[in-house]
């Protein structure tokens, strides 16, 4: 099945400074990346979409000098979280899904647990 | 209105029982349904996805979607401890593949 691979699992980090996670689609070609968020208890919320040759697409009310997004080839999304706050402490999540069809299922890394002290 | 919502439980049910989770969304041009198993602190998992009304079987589990009702839930058969966990609710929004919104998830408990 499709696999998609996050790193790192997890990273403490001091407020002010910049943390960059990755995302891979390992076994398939994504043109299109979804970063979401989860604080405890919450569901996920949608970041971004990212977008493999042009500008990720932001939901409303996230950041996009904040939360800086690349997707520079088919199996790799970045997503970096600029000058890091104690608020940014969360759940990043990244998705994918093969080229299957417009329907096809999200298949999702196995997210980062980011920490601002 | 929230676009997905869920009760968020937690719903209990006895070893062996059988759990139904229900769904409902808002917007009727929603084509793809998605239920995804959350353990705590991990990522979702993939459970089964429905695109037509009716019902849909793989092993202990059928989804079932009604989309006149606007109503999607899924049921899982034989319930065992390892079921135990958040089943979120996932629709494709509003004219976007592959675009999810997510329900907040109802969190089972599958007591021995």
């Amino acid at each position: 099945g499709a696999v998609v691979s996050q790193h790192p699992s997890r990273v403490i980090c001091k407020s002010g400074t910049s943390v960059k996670i990755e995302c891979r689609s390992l076994d398939f070609q994504a043109t299109t990346m979804f970063w979401y968020r989860q604080f405890p208890k919450k569901s996920l919320m949608l970041m971004a979409t990212s977008n493999e040759g042009s500008k990720a697409t932001y939901e409303q009310g996230v950041e996009k000098d904040k939360f800086l997004i690349n997707h520079a080839s088919l199996t790799l999304s970045t997503l970096t979280v600029t000058s890091a706050h104690p608020e940014d402490s969360s759940f990043y999540i990244c998705s994918a899904t093969p080229p299957r069809g417009r329907n096809s299922p999200l298949h999702f890394g196995n997210g980062t647990r980011l920490t601002v002290t | 209105q929230k676009e997905v919502e869920q009760n968020s439980g937690p719903l209990s049910v006895p070893e062996g029982a059988i759990a139904s989770l229900n769904c409902t969304y808002s917007d009727r041009g929603s084509q793809s349904f998605f239920w995804y198993r959350q353990y705590s602190g991990k990522s979702p998992e993939l459970i089964m996805f429905i695109y037509s009304n009716g019902d849909k079987e793989d092993g202990r589990f059928t989804a079932q979607l009604n989309k006149a009702s606007q109503y999607v839930s899924l049921l899982i058969r034989d319930s065992q401890p390892s079921d135990s966990a958040t089943y979120l609710c996932a629709v494709n929004g509003p004219g976007t593949a592959s675009k999810l919104t997510f329900g907040t998830g109802t969190r089972l408990q599958v007591t021995l």
